[in-house]
């Protein structure tokens, strides 16, 4: 089975700074990845598929790139409502893999 | 409103059953992939499990292989989890979700369902 490990573990960072993300799969995965926000104590939700594509209702400071094995989600300047956990998650096979997950914080 | 609502969480023994729903509305039900996912407190997503839209396709995650069982009614716009044999490392909340329309990441969630095994 692929494997995908998410990098950091957490993070904090200031209102305004850039933060990025990154997402390695054990092998190859295509760019049938997709990275989900989920803020304390609600549902996730989608930011992005297709490694690059914003969902639809999703701020322009997101975004995402990477192709194969490496991926990465950047916040072009973190807001305080940015503050979740973000999941990659591949979906080149049946099996839907998510990674391990990145919190992100306010310093 | 496209709307994916769970149901049928509980606290149930070791060793106990559990079947959970989820009750989709507002899109054709019909068309779409669906999954489970779970999140153990205080932990990160785990997908378990998902179903091709006539379910003549159906994966697990390893952990639930033999124990747990997807399954859909069109008709009744609903999807369900049958859990057996539980154990107190699926607790978490269950969470369903649509697989976006020709491509296959996950557009719509559901709110959840908490399970507990406990004795």
């Amino acid at each position: 089975d692929i494997q995908m490990t998410q990098s950091p573990s957490s993070l904090s960072a200031s209102v305004g700074d850039r933060v990025i993300i990154t997402c390695r799969a054990s092998q190859g995965i295509s760019n049938y990845l997709a990275w989900h926000q989920q803020k304390p104590g609600k549902v996730p939700k989608l930011l992005i598929y297709a490694a690059s594509t914003l969902q639809s209702g999703v701020p322009s400071r997101f975004s995402g790139s990477g192709s194969g094995t490496d991926f990465t989600l950047t916040i072009s300047g973190l807001q305080p409502e940015d503050v979740a956990t973000y999941y990659c998650q591949k979906y080149n096979s049946a099996l839907r893999t998510f990674g391990q997950g990145t919190k992100v914080e306010i310093k | 409103e496209v709307q994916l609502v769970e149901s049928g969480g509980g606290l149930v023994q070791p060793g106990g059953s559990l079947r959970l729903s989820c009750a989709a509305s507002g899109f054709t039900f019909s068309s779409y992939w669906l999954s489970w996912v779970r999140q153990a407190p205080g932990k990160g997503l785990e997908w378990v499990a998902n179903m091709e839209q006539d379910g003549s396709e159906k994966y697990y995650v390893d952990s639930v292989k033999g124990r747990f069982t997807i399954s859909r009614d069109n008709a009744k716009n609903s999807l369900y989890l049958q859990m057996n044999s539980l154990r107190a490392e699926d607790t978490a909340v269950y969470y369903c979700a649509r697989h976006r329309d020709g491509e296959g990441a996950f557009d719509i969630w559901g709110h959840g369902t908490m399970v507990t095994v406990s004795s």
